[in-house]
């Protein structure tokens, strides 16, 4: 199946801090989905982008849809302890089906 | 409330034994879906229905079964023929073409 690096794996968020992270394809797609999952819950979408070079915001988080539409990157402004969990970028291929990366860990500083 | 239903929260099971997990949505959607999640890592479609009385293999199908007899339940059976059926499951539906795929809070199975 398609395959959808995400990146990086895992980072470490202070209080305050924005962070970002991204999400790459080798092919095209004209529909990435960000998901934000919880320990031991299903993923809660986040933020859809639906146009290449869109950018869109959901609070503090804020994702664009590369102008490639190979690509996507998802930013967290001001972080809060809420912010930890593992965040997902997908992408929507024939049948509605979604593929979905790798994942970003963000754990807190300790 | 709408949402996804999915039951039990946690199921152990013994080797060798086919083990069915529910997943039940109110929320008058089409299609529904199975992923399968191990730690640390994404998701992976097992199978997908469009519709009602019909459904299509994912990428990870071989061991599992499924059904949709009713719009509103998908159940996914594991069999004995999965190798590594230890994992997070995860059922999704969504409605018309456009719609993001809504999540049910996962089934975590254990085989032992």
């Amino acid at each position: 199946g398609q395959q959808l690096n995400q990146s990086p794996q895992s980072m470490f968020i202070q209080e305050g801090e924005d962070v970002s992270m991204n999400c790459t394809s080798s092919s095209i797609f004209n529909t990435w989905l960000w998901y934000k999952q919880d320990p031991g819950e299903g993923p809660v979408l986040l933020i859809a982008l639906y146009k290449a070079g869109e950018l869109t915001s959901n609070g503090r988080l804020t994702a664009q849809f590369g102008i490639t539409r190979k690509d996507s990157f998802l930013n967290i402004s001001a972080s809060i302890p809420s912010d930890v969990g593992i965040y997902f970028c997908a992408v929507k291929a024939a049948g509605n089906k979604l593929t979905f990366g790798g994942g970003t860990r963000v754990l807190v500083k300790p | 409330d709408g949402g996804i239903t999915q039951s039990p929260k946690y199921l152990f099971r013994k080797e060798g034994q086919n083990v069915t997990l529910s997943c039940e949505q109110n929320l008058n959607h089409d299609a529904m879906y199975w992923y399968r999640q191990d730690p640390g890592q994404g998701l992976r479609l097992i199978y997908y229905s469009q519709i009602v009385n019909d459904f299509q293999k994912g990428d990870i199908a071989e061991g599992y079964s499924v059904s949709r007899e009713k719009k509103e339940s998908f159940p996914l059976t594991v069999t004995s023929a999965q190798k590594n059926p230890t994992a997070f499951y995860l059922c999704a539906s969504s409605g018309d073409y456009n719609s993001p795929l809504h999540f049910g809070n996962g089934t975590r199975l254990t085989v032992t």
